[in-house]
């Protein structure tokens, strides 16, 4: 199985701070690592597709990049609305596999 | 529009089987690509991918629940079926269910996810 490790588990930022969340895979899985969103009690959304693609009516501030093994996703500047969770998940192979996850917390 | 949503019991007994089902709308089951992916939430914690079904009847389960997982479609009532046997409170989670569009895609439309509790 694929391994996604994903880090930090937790992170506290402020209105208007750019945060950068990593994702790493225990293989090389080309560009297939796509970002999510959740809050809570409420089902994942999609973020960020096959590592850099904004998936339609994200925000721009949202941006991903990487390949390989070592992805990021990074928030250019924080939204009120975007303290939630985060998750990575590679769609390289079976069994698919998710990132720990970041919880994004208000400073 | 595309729309998926999850159902069946809330609560079973261990060693009980649970069957969900993802009934959805807005695409076909029976379209090049397709696949439905069912996905699960433990309480506070991380998700886990469970089992996939493509458009071609091809199946994929996680290593670790593969001999307690079957998932099934049925293209005519858009439906996908989830069945897990000998639950156990461990299994108390929220339930997805996920659209994927090829054969490394993201999971692109999710279900609203339903809360099935193991508990005698």
């Amino acid at each position: 199985d694929i391994q996604v490790t994903q880090s930090p588990s937790s992170l506290s930022a402020s209105v208007g701070d750019r945060v950068t969340i990593t994702c790493r895979a225990s293989q090389s899985i080309s560009n297939y690592l796509n970002w999510y969103q959740q809050k809570l009690g409420k089902a994942p959304k999609l973020l960020i597709y096959t590592a850099s693609s904004l998936q339609s009516g994200v925000p721009s501030r949202f941006s991903g990049s990487g390949s390989g093994t070592d992805f990021t996703l990074t928030i250019s500047s924080l939204q009120p609305e975007d303290f939630a969770s985060y998750y990575c998940q590679q769609s390289y192979g079976t069994p698919r596999t998710f990132g720990q996850g970041t919880k994004l917390e208000i400073k | 529009q595309i729309t998926l949503k999850e159902s069946g019991p809330t609560l079973v007994k261990p060693t009980q089987t649970l069957t969900l089902t993802c009934t959805f709308s807005g695409f076909s089951l029976s379209t090049s690509g397709v696949g439905v992916d069912w996905i699960r939430q433990p309480p506070g914690k991380a998700l886990e991918w469970l089992a996939l079904i493509y458009w071609d009847d091809d199946k994929r389960y996680s290593p670790s629940l593969k001999s307690r997982l079957t998932i099934s479609k049925d293209t005519s009532k858009n439906q996908v079926v989830l069945t897990m046997t000998n639950m156990d409170p461990v299994d108390t989670a929220t339930y997805f269910c996920a659209r994927s569009l090829g054969y490394s895609p993201p999971f692109d439309y999710w279900g609203q996810g339903i809360l099935v509790t193991v508990s005698s």
